[in-house]
């Protein structure tokens, strides 16, 4: 059973482009969510879905940040018009449908990096 | 909002020696998770603590949930050099499959 699939890994952007993250679940997973991680912080939530439903976007920033889970294919991150403080490490998590132990299995993780 | 803090944000321990993160909040958990993060990697779940009081054991790995559900603590007794990385805690909630609230992190570094 494969685990969280990011990608890509590392992106490099200029200020002003669009940047697109990518995530698949595993397998049997419904629930994805995103996380950012700066430099030497903790992990900040930005949202959470579930197939082709947003469920808690309160993390995500009102301008520029959208995110979507399609009914098929990976759940996308797009960051617009990207600035140099979009630069972090983000991470996509996913969970099985409810149950006792609500554990998040993440991913390697995407490093955007903005000139 | 919402914060979940934890201390130390460094250790530094010599090879053998013990090894504790504290994490604490100003209102009552829900319940409590433990992550560990190895340097340039991604977060892995270790435990998750639920009641008031709890103690659960991984071979070296204690953890306890305080009895007010407002603070929690790691232990690792006789360090060695794959613990290296960041421990967080990160706050769950009682409805199942929601965000984590995660801790500021206790980075864990080891001297051979």
């Amino acid at each position: 059973n494969a685990g969280v699939m990011q990608n890509p890994r590392h992106l490099v952007r200029r200020r002003g482009q669009e940047a697109r993250l990518r995530c698949s679940p595993m397998k049997g997973h419904s629930h994805v969510y995103w996380y950012r991680q700066l430099p030497e912080e903790g992990l900040k939530f930005m949202v959470y879905l579930q197939k082709e439903n947003i469920i808690d976007e309160s993390g995500m920033p009102k301008e520029r940040f959208s995110a979507e889970f399609p009914k098929e294919g990976p759940s996308i991150l797009r960051i617009q018009q990207v600035v140099r403080g979009d630069s972090a490490a983000y991470f996509c998590a996913s969970s099985p449908p409810l149950r006792g132990i609500n554990e998040q299995f993440f991913g390697p993780g995407t490093r955007l990096t903005v000139l | 909002g919402q914060q979940v803090m934890q201390i130390p944000q460094y250790q530094h321990v010599q090879e053998g020696e013990d090894f504790t993160t504290y994490c604490n909040s100003s209102t009552t958990l829900s319940n409590i998770q433990w992550y560990k993060q190895r340097p340039g990697g991604h977060p892995v779940f270790l435990i998750q603590l639920v009641k008031s009081g709890e103690v659960k054991k991984q071979k070296r790995l204690t953890f306890q949930f305080g009895e007010a559900k407002k603070n929690s603590s790691l232990h690792i007794t006789a360090t060695q050099t794959t613990d290296v990385g960041t421990y967080f805690c990160a706050e769950g909630s009682n409805f199942g499959n929601e965000k984590l609230t995660f801790g500021t992190g206790t980075r864990l570094t080891i001297i051979p």
